[in-house]
């Protein structure tokens, strides 16, 4: 089975543009969750989708938004981007089920804001 | 709310050396504990996780962790490194209710020649 894969893998952006990132999960998974991984603040949750639905979200401004198609693939956007955006974006997959037993990690999307 | 401290940021070690990485969480909760490795450039590869049953938890790459619920803690272990060990390693825990992982601050292992 292929893995999650995510595009594009670096982006460089300046301040006040928008921003969309996108995620295909492994075949077969209907969960998608995305978090950012800074040095400062470490991994943060930032939301998940089941079935084109948000279940879950982390404690970020409205600015971070996503969604998830039928096919289960998610995108997240970043609009009015800041300096403090800068940093590598991860999406996970995983099977539905009652628990999170294994997310599976994408390569994640380096982004810069300048 | 839950929490993960991983205590030591930077653990460096020599090659075929023992190490201990440690992970202590706070929940109200019953949790699902897990550890990820991160090298350089990509994302995160589970390395093993506790979800019920045996304390001992075996994983990939010869690491091991032991869940100990009276002191709130999931260290890992392995018995001898490897250069290719050397990464950045994260301790998270999902406390069951909530479809989300909540991560420690990361540890990078550094194994020497």
């Amino acid at each position: 089975k292929a893995g999650v894969t995510q595009t594009p893998r670096y982006l460089i952006k300046t301040r006040g543009q928008q921003v969309t990132l996108s995620c295909s999960p492994i075949s077969g998974h209907r969960s998608v969750s995305w978090y950012q991984q800074t040095p400062g603040q470490g991994l943060q949750f930032l939301f998940e989708y089941f079935s084109e639905t948000q279940r879950n979200k982390g404690n970020f401004p409205g600015r971070f938004s996503g969604r998830q198609f039928s096919n289960s693939r998610s995108e997240m956007n970043v609009s009015t981007l800041e300096l403090g955006d800068s940093a590598l974006y991860l999406c996970a997959s995983s099977t539905a089920g009652a628990i999170i037993s294994e997310q599976f990690f994408g390569p994640g999307t380096r982004l810069t804001v300048l | 709310a839950q929490s993960v401290t991983q205590l030591d940021s930077q653990v460096p070690v020599f090659e075929e050396a023992p190490v201990e990485l440690r992970c202590n969480y706070s929940s109200s909760v019953s949790v699902y504990l897990f550890w990820y490795v991160q090298y350089p450039n990509q994302g995160l590869q589970l390395l093993l996780k506790y979800l019920s049953g045996s304390t001992l938890v075996k994983g990939i790459n010869g690491f091991e962790a032991e869940f100990n619920k009276s002191q709130t803690s999931f260290h890992l272990r392995k018995p001898s490194v490897h250069i290719s060990d050397t990464a950045e390693y994260f301790c998270a825990v999902n406390p069951g209710s909530a479809r989300q992982l909540t991560f420690g601050s990361g540890t990078q292992l550094t194994v020497l020649p």
